[in-house]
């Protein structure tokens, strides 16, 4: 079974930075999975925020970014601000037309 | 612009089934992929499954192999979920979102507003 990671809670203070990452419980994530992440605030639909690894959605500022570190994917936000507090969902392919979202980090600015 | 319209909440009974809808504007529906995610109370997001409205392929997640049925009506540009057999554990809000592809790179860029299902004797 297919399990994707992800820190169920993570916290930054206002200004700072933040990588969340986003993992397999077994193998290495990479480009091949073609990570994608989303922010979700309480009773929205989710927003895209980065693509393919590494590809900002339009209009999203680029305080947000994503990378493969070591054998996770990650999403770093740099200069975090007050409405950044909400929850943040990678996806992995897993190929043969399957996705596997991640737990979601709760992640709290204070 | 993409956007995807769902129907509203239901609520049902456990072993019975629900059918949503999700009509999409903008675009060319042909060229769509559509997916379904949803989303238990307090919980996180899961995939559910896709179809390829223009080939009629479907793949499911697992889970819900023999369960869900995902369907589209291309004259109506409206893509359909539905659910059987269903549990307390299916109330959930449902999510329609398309998937955009660029040679294999795919995720999922626009998105409908969900759709509360409730299952409750």
């Amino acid at each position: 079974q297919t399990v994707v990671t992800q820190e169920p809670s993570f916290s930054v203070s206002p200004g700072g930075t933040v990588t969340l990452t986003c993992g397999l419980n077994s193998g290495s994530v990479s480009t091949s999975h073609y990570p994608s992440w989303y922010q979700q605030t309480p009773g929205q639909a989710p927003r895209t925020l980065i693509y393919n690894t590494n590809t900002r959605s339009s209009g999203v500022p680029d305080r947000f970014s994503g990378s493969i570190l070591g054998n996770k994917a990650a999403l770093t936000i740099t200069g975090a601000q007050a409405d950044d507090e909400c929850d943040y969902y990678c996806v992995l392919y897993m190929g043969s037309a399957i996705w596997v979202f991640g737990g979601g980090t709760k992640l709290t600015v204070l | 612009q993409v956007q995807l319209v769902q129907s509203g909440a239901e609520v049902k009974k456990p072993g019975s089934s629900v059918k949503v809808s999700c009509k999409a504007s903008g675009g060319t529906f042909n060229t769509y992929t559509i997916t379904w995610v949803r989303q238990a109370p307090g919980q996180g997001l899961e995939w559910m499954g896709r179809i390829i409205p223009i080939l009629d392929i479907t793949n499911y997640a697992r889970k819900f192999q023999g369960r869900v049925t995902i369907t589209a009506d291309k004259s109506t540009t409206t893509a359909y979920m539905e659910l059987s057999s269903l549990r307390s554990e299916d109330t959930a809000v449902y999510f329609c979102a398309r998937i955009y592809c660029s040679g294999n790179a795919c995720h999922f860029d626009s998105w409908g507003q969900g759709t509360l299902v409730t299952v409750s004797s």
